[in-house]
């Protein structure tokens, strides 16, 4: 298995509403990312878990809150986000945290509208 | 903090000809520079990437160059075709002390003409 999967595709959320994002990989790989892409824009790094711990965290606003269950899975908790938020939100993984980023495999993404 | 610089920001070219996008980078620490192809609608993808110690790589059509002393690194395909066209980006890394994910440059709108 060489995915990493998102879930949900598309998001539709309110100021208001708490939702969340989630990412898997099966790929043993021991870093994981969420990136966020605005159109015609490149990927801007977020957050960076390694080996399960938080490792970068990209001046986010407060309203993302990241959170790693385990070394498969990468979540990202949002509450009380504003219209600029809408954006593509790509997750990656790879490899190995200590040795560096190497290559990353992205998701496919998921696409967030803020109304 | 590392700072990607990409050029052009848009390349049209006929098919079969070659195209060449160019990347400066900042932090004479970087050490990793992947290529990624991005269609629309889609998630980038790794196409090539080539580490410091290397100063060109060749993969098929595509190739990347890499002057560690001038900090720049290039992508070169050659015999272009319409299914090239899409958005590419450069990017740079320190992968030596621990996952730092990618500083990416603003990408480069390839677009193939028949």
């Amino acid at each position: 298995d060489t995915e990493v999967t998102q879930t949900p595709k598309h998001l539709v959320m309110g100021m208001t509403n708490k939702k969340s994002l989630k990412c898997e990989q099966h790929m043993g790989h021991r870093a994981m990312y969420w990136y966020k892409q605005k159109a015609k824009k490149p990927p801007e790094l977020m957050f960076v878990y390694s080996y399960e711990k938080l490792s970068i965290n990209e001046s986010v606003p407060s309203r993302f809150s990241p959170e790693c269950p385990n070394s498969s899975l990468l979540n990202l908790h949002l509450h009380a986000l504003q219209p600029e938020d809408s954006a593509l939100y790509l997750c990656a993984s790879s490899q190995d945290g200590h040795q560096g980023a190497g290559e990353l495999f992205f998701g496919e993404g998921s696409r967030l509208t803020v109304l | 903090g590392e700072n990607v610089e990409q050029h052009p920001s848009t390349l049209s070219v006929q098919e079969g000809d070659s195209a060449v996008i160019k990347c400066t980078y900042s932090d004479s620490a970087s050490n990793y520079f992947p290529w990624y192809k991005q269609e629309l609608g889609k998630r980038p993808q790794l196409i090539i990437d080539i580490r410091s110690n290397v100063g060109e790589k060749k993969d098929q059509r595509i190739a990347v160059t890499l002057n560690k002393t001038a900090k720049h690194f290039s992508l070169h395909i050659t015999e272009t075709q319409p299914e090239d066209s899409a958005v590419y980006f450069c990017a740079a890394s320190n992968s030596g002390g621990g996952a730092d994910g990618l500083t990416f440059g603003k990408g480069t709108h390839l677009i193939i003409q028949p």
